[in-house]
């Protein structure tokens, strides 16, 4: 069982677009977290929201926590080919953190 | 520092041989995981330790997988005997605050069972 939904599975853009990756549950958490993995690594923490609603902006990364605290959103604008990664959304319960499916972006130059 | 480190990088191994993966974690960090991450499944959470007590083991496959956490800097992730299906890269990450804290995972241990 998943506990987190993301969509798009694969996603494969040209340099200068804009995307949107969904993190979608039906539990709710206390905080939830998204990472960025690149090839050969660990993931690597980019945000972590914490309140209903909270939106979080990092340079041309803009992150929305849902009202209900089940979902979120990852939104970039004008891609860069060094955005290229997999996104993994991480909802945490307290005690635990559950990884989400992940999306795997290719932005091409 | 040096960050969570784990060792080895690649194994390859034959079906139904032992394989132990060792982790280092952050210093002063409270919390350790255990993940697998396949193209298949993603990153499967397989056990926690909290001050080196396993507090969650429901993600472990099966009885051929152990861990242990003997001391607050060292754990292990053991396989015996190893399967082809349990192919994968396996990601230990420490935390130092469970509540909004940040995982730091070590590069992964990539087990190949031929």
């Amino acid at each position: 069982t998943q506990l987190l939904e993301q969509s798009p599975q694969f996603l494969s853009i040209q340099e200068g677009e804009n995307l949107t990756v969904y993190c979608n549950s039906s539990s709710v958490f206390s905080s939830l977290q998204w990472y960025r993995q690149e090839p050969g690594e660990g993931p690597v923490l980019l945000v972590t929201v914490v309140t209903g609603g909270e939106v979080k902006k990092l340079k041309r990364l803009t992150f929305q926590f849902g009202d209900a605290r089940k979902d979120s959103s990852l939104h970039i604008t004008a891609a860069q080919p060094g955005d290229t990664g997999l996104y993994l959304c991480a909802g945490d319960t307290g005690n635990q953190f559950y990884f989400g499916t992940g999306t795997s972006l290719t932005v091409i130059p | 520092d040096a960050g969570v480190i784990q060792s080895p990088r690649h194994e390859v191994t034959e079906m139904g041989q032992e394989v132990t993966l060792r982790c280092k974690p952050i210093s002063g960090h409270n919390s350790l995981f255990w993940y697998r991450q396949t193209m298949m499944r993603g990153l499967e959470l397989l056990i926690y330790f909290n001050n080196n007590v396993p507090i969650d083991d429901s993600g472990m496959p099966e009885d051929r997988f152990s861990a242990k956490m003997p001391n607050a800097s060292f754990s292990t992730l053991k396989i015996q005997p190893s399967e082809p299906r349990d192919s994968a890269v396996y990601f230990c990450a420490s935390v130092q605050d469970l509540v909004t804290g940040e995982l730091f995972f070590g590069e992964g241990s990539r087990l190949t069972v031929l």
